[in-house]
Parts: C-alpha cells; sequence; structure tokens
C-alpha cells in the first residue's frame, strides 16, 4: 500500500461520539485525500490536502474536519458521528505516473466505521 | 453534469469469457479516465487509464476502448479468470488533478472456474 497506515482498521461507535482516523505515509507525499465508500455511491471524495496545515473541501466534506500537523500525518475527524457517517473510509496519496502527466491514486487498507 | 455512471451493478463470468464494463459521462472537460480494481478488504488499485486521444488501450488482459462522441468508455476482460474477480470502478478527471476526479459506483465481478 505504498506506506500508507490507516488506523483504526475497524471501529464501532455510539452517535454524538466523535471519531478520529489518522492516517499515516512513510513516503513524503505531499498530497493526502480522504474519501468514503458507499454501496451505489463508489468512492467520494471527503477532504484533501496540499501540504502541511494546507485542506480543502471536497464533495462530501460537510460533518467531517481534517487536519494535517505533519507531512506524513493526515487526520480525518468526525465531531459528533452519526449513522449516516457509517462508511468505509480511505486515505490516498497521489503521485505522478511518469508519463502522461497524470496523478496516480494510491490508496491505504481502509478503515471501517459503524455508527450506531 | 459531474456524474459517471457505471454499468451494470455486477456481472458473472465464465472463466474464460470476456467481462464487459461500461461508463459514461457527461462533462467534456474530462480528460484522463482511469480505472480502479479492488479486491475484498483492501482499498482500490490502479489497473490502466486512457487519455482521449486515444481510442483504445491495451495493457494484457485489460483493454479501454474509448467513444469520445458517444461520451463513453469501456473495460474488457478477456479470458476473465477467478483472480479478476473484484469491483472494477472507472473514474473520470481532469488535467491529472486528482481531488478533481468522479468515481463511478463500482460494478461487482465473479468469474466462475
Amino acid at each position: 500500500d505504498a506506506g500508507i497506515t490507516q488506523s483504526p482498521r475497524h471501529k464501532v461507535t455510539e452517535t454524538g461520539t466523535p471519531v478520529t482516523l489518522r492516517c499515516h505515509q512513510t513516503e513524503n507525499h505531499r498530497y493526502m485525500y480522504w474519501y468514503r465508500q458507499d454501496p451505489g455511491h463508489g468512492l467520494r471524495l471527503i477532504h484533501y490536502s496540499y501540504g502541511v496545515k494546507d485542506t480543502d473541501k471536497g464533495e462530501v466534506s460537510d460533518g467531517y474536519s481534517v487536519s494535517r500537523s505533519k507531512t506524513e500525518d493526515f487526520l480525518l475527524t468526525l465531531e459528533s458521528a452519526t449513522s449516516s457517517q457509517t462508511s468505509v473510509y480511505f486515505c490516498a496519496i497521489s503521485e505522478s505516473d511518469g508519463l502522461s502527466g497524470a496523478n496516480v491514486l494510491t490508496f491505504g487498507a481502509g478503515s471501517r466505521l459503524t455508527v450506531l | 453534469q459531474q456524474q459517471v455512471k457505471q454499468s451494470p451493478q455486477s456481472l458473472i463470468v465464465q472463466k474464460g469469457g470476456i467481462s464487459i464494463i461500461n461508463c459514461a459521462y457527461e462533462n467534456t472537460a474530462f480528460d484522463y479516465f482511469p480505472w480502479y480494481q479492488q479486491f475484498p478488504g483492501k482499498g482500490p488499485a490502479l489497473l490502466i487509464a486512457i487519455r482521449p486521444d486515444v481510442s483504445e488501450k491495451k495493457e494484457g488482459r485489460f483493454t479501454i476502448s474509448f467513444n469520445k462522441s458517444a461520451k463513453q468508455f469501456s473495460l474488457h476482460i478477456m479470458d476473465s479468470q477467478p483472480g479478476d474477480s473484484a469491483t472494477y470502478f472507472c473514474a473520470a478527471g481532469v488535467g491529472g488533478a486528482t481531488n478533481k476526479l468522479i468515481f463511478g459506483t463500482g460494478t461487482l465481478l465473479a468469474v466462475q472456474p
């Protein structure tokens, strides 16, 4: 997984509790992303970061916040988890494919979150 | 206009057969079309990608066919194998900007031995 580690891999929590998911990368990539994967919706971008303390919203950012205080760590926080945030969350980095100029996403193994 | 519509939702193919997954888009600004493959319990991984300056790209048993005028592209898996059983996502983006990549809803492929 290109040096991407997500933690925790599985979490069950109660509605209204805060949750933080961590993504750690070891290859000094500038860009990092958080996606959620849901049946019938594919992968949707929540937030992304283009450097330390530089973040921006994605398609489905409501109810989520992120922080990046170090290059290697990108945190996703659900301030008050809701059942609609039950999902599988993927962290990703991007790097050039070296040929066409496109940036390729490399994903972590995912964090499965269940909000009861 | 930002959607990427993928079909079918699921697909069962016999070993040795051809698997075909289709995607359609609306935004004519899209100029990068990757396919990602995801095995159970793993993150998606880039399988193959195409730019609109070519109508077809082949890598081993995997081929992307691209029809710019119809705004459609498809993934063909020749000689499908049980090891190809996975979920496949098409995507479309602009200028290689991964923060602008729009994913299809996914196709669950099962190749029966």
